[in-house]
């Protein structure tokens, strides 16, 4: 099956420290989507890319869809406490007639105050 | 709207147990699915729902039933529960292409 490969796994930064995450893919896919999970709860939508090479920007949130449409990236500026938690890259493709959902496997943020 | 509802949030069943974990959504939604998350696995699909009365497998079936009697329910069943399936269990539900909202989650544990 599809498969997603997301890096870092793990991220430990200062407060006030610029991050950044990507995920890459061998398929093709028609949406990439990034999500945030904290502790206890689902997963959360941040921001959502439909065309291959859009950048897209929600404050300080910052993800970009691959022009090949393999791979997407996602930057978080001047980190702040709750910015901790596990994102997770998401890419969306039609599968035998039905939209699914692919996810990586997470980059958990730490941030040191 | 209460959005996604899952209960219960946590559970412990022994090898061979049979349970359902149900989930609901207020938001008339048709495509409904089913994610196991596991450490470094990221979420994987267990089952998905395009509408009521349609059901289909994803990535991860085995050990799990699933039904769609109406738009707001979609109960997923462990029929005779493995160690294997210990997991966090999330439910998610979308309208056509659109965000898909995720459950706080079941915590199964299985012994």
């Amino acid at each position: 099956g599809q498969q997603l490969n997301q890096s870092p796994q793990s991220m430990f930064i200062q407060e006030g420290e610029d991050v950044s995450m990507n995920c890459t893919s061998s398929s093709i896919f028609n949406t990439w989507l990034w999500y945030k999970q904290d502790p206890g709860e689902g997963p959360v939508l941040l921001i959502a890319l439909y065309k291959a090479g859009e950048l897209t920007s929600n404050g300080r949130l910052t993800a970009q869809f691959g022009i090949t449409r393999k791979d997407s990236f996602l930057n978080i500026s001047a980190s702040i406490p709750s910015d901790v938690g596990i994102y997770f890259c998401a890419g969306q493709l039609r599968d035998q007639g039905a939209q699914k959902l692919v996810f990586g496997q997470g980059t958990r943020l730490t941030i040191n105050p | 709207n209460a959005g996604v509802t899952q209960t219960p949030k946590f559970q412990v069943l022994k090898t061979g147990q049979s349970m359902t974990l149900q989930c609901a959504q207020d938001m008339n939604h048709e495509y409904m699915s089913w994610y196991r998350q596991d450490p470094g696995m990221g979420l994987r699909l267990i089952h998905y729902s395009v509408g009521a009365g349609i059901t289909d497998q994803g990535e991860v079936p085995n050990g799990y039933n699933v039904s769609r009697s109406t738009t707001e329910d979609f109960p997923l069943r462990l029929l005779s529960a493995a160690p294997s399936q210990t997991s966090v269990y999330f439910c998610a539900s979308r309208r056509g292409y659109n965000e898909q909202f995720f459950g706080p989650g079941t915590r199964l544990t299985v012994l």
